[in-house]
């Protein structure tokens, strides 16, 4: 069945720094939603990507979809404390049932 | 956030008790799921129920059984569980339509402990 990859599975930074995390499907996708939990929280939803090539800005965030609809990233630009989370990524693959398959997630510390 | 309600938010129970958890969603949505997130699977999808109608499961074991009044509630009776079904059960509603797929709204979680 359809797998949806996330890496780094963690990754500390210092406030300030850069973040990425990537996600990749093991299958061609339709559209891809972006979500974060903060500690003791819940998801929340934050962007979805349906064209290929998409990028989407939301101050700070950078979101991208692959040329060929199978990656998409996010770029966080000068993390501060307030984005400590888990970022998830969703895939659907539409030819694997109309379902979203959620990547295992990459957990984000920011040290002040 | 209220769109989305879960009670109880934590329950411990033994493995002979029978509970059941509760989700209401109040975005006038069309489909509701159960997903089930530990440390070992992040977000695992048990349950979806589209206009009411149990559209997917994913290879759930009996001891969790969904219920769906009506589409703005929803359960997951427990009974007999085992101590590995110990994680947080988060309820999430969505707007579908024909080949669309909607954001997803999540509720705050039942944090379940089985001794």
């Amino acid at each position: 069945g359809q797998q949806v990859m996330q890496i780094p599975q963690y990754q500390h930074v210092q406030e300030g720094e850069d973040f990425t995390t990537y996600c990749n499907s093991s299958t061609t996708l339709s559209n891809i939603q972006w979500y974060k939990q903060r500690p003791g929280g819940h998801p929340v939803f934050l962007i979805q990507l349906v064209k290929s090539g998409e990028v989407k800005k939301q101050k700070r965030l950078t979101f991208q979809f692959g040329e060929a609809k199978k990656n998409s990233s996010l770029h966080i630009t000068a993390t501060q404390t307030t984005d400590v989370g888990t970022y998830f990524c969703a895939g659907l693959d539409n030819n694997a049932g109309n379902m979203l398959t959620f990547g295992g997630g990459t957990r984000l510390m920011v040290k002040p | 956030e209220t769109g989305v309600t879960q009670t109880p938010r934590h329950l411990v129970m033994g493995m002979t008790n029978k509970k059941s958890l509760k989700c209401e969603q109040h975005l006038g949505h069309n489909a509701m799921y159960w997903y089930k997130q530990s440390a070992k699977k992040p977000l695992e999808l048990m349950f979806v129920y589209n206009f009411k109608e149990q559209t997917e499961n994913n290879s759930v074991p009996s001891r969790f059984s969904p219920e769906c009044p009506n589409s703005s509630h929803l359960f997951l009776h427990l009974h007999t569980l085992q101590p590995e079904d110990s994680a947080l059960y988060l309820c999430a509603s969505s707007q579908e339509g024909l080949g669309l797929v909607s954001e997803q709204y999540f509720g705050p979680g039942t944090r379940l402990t089985v001794t």
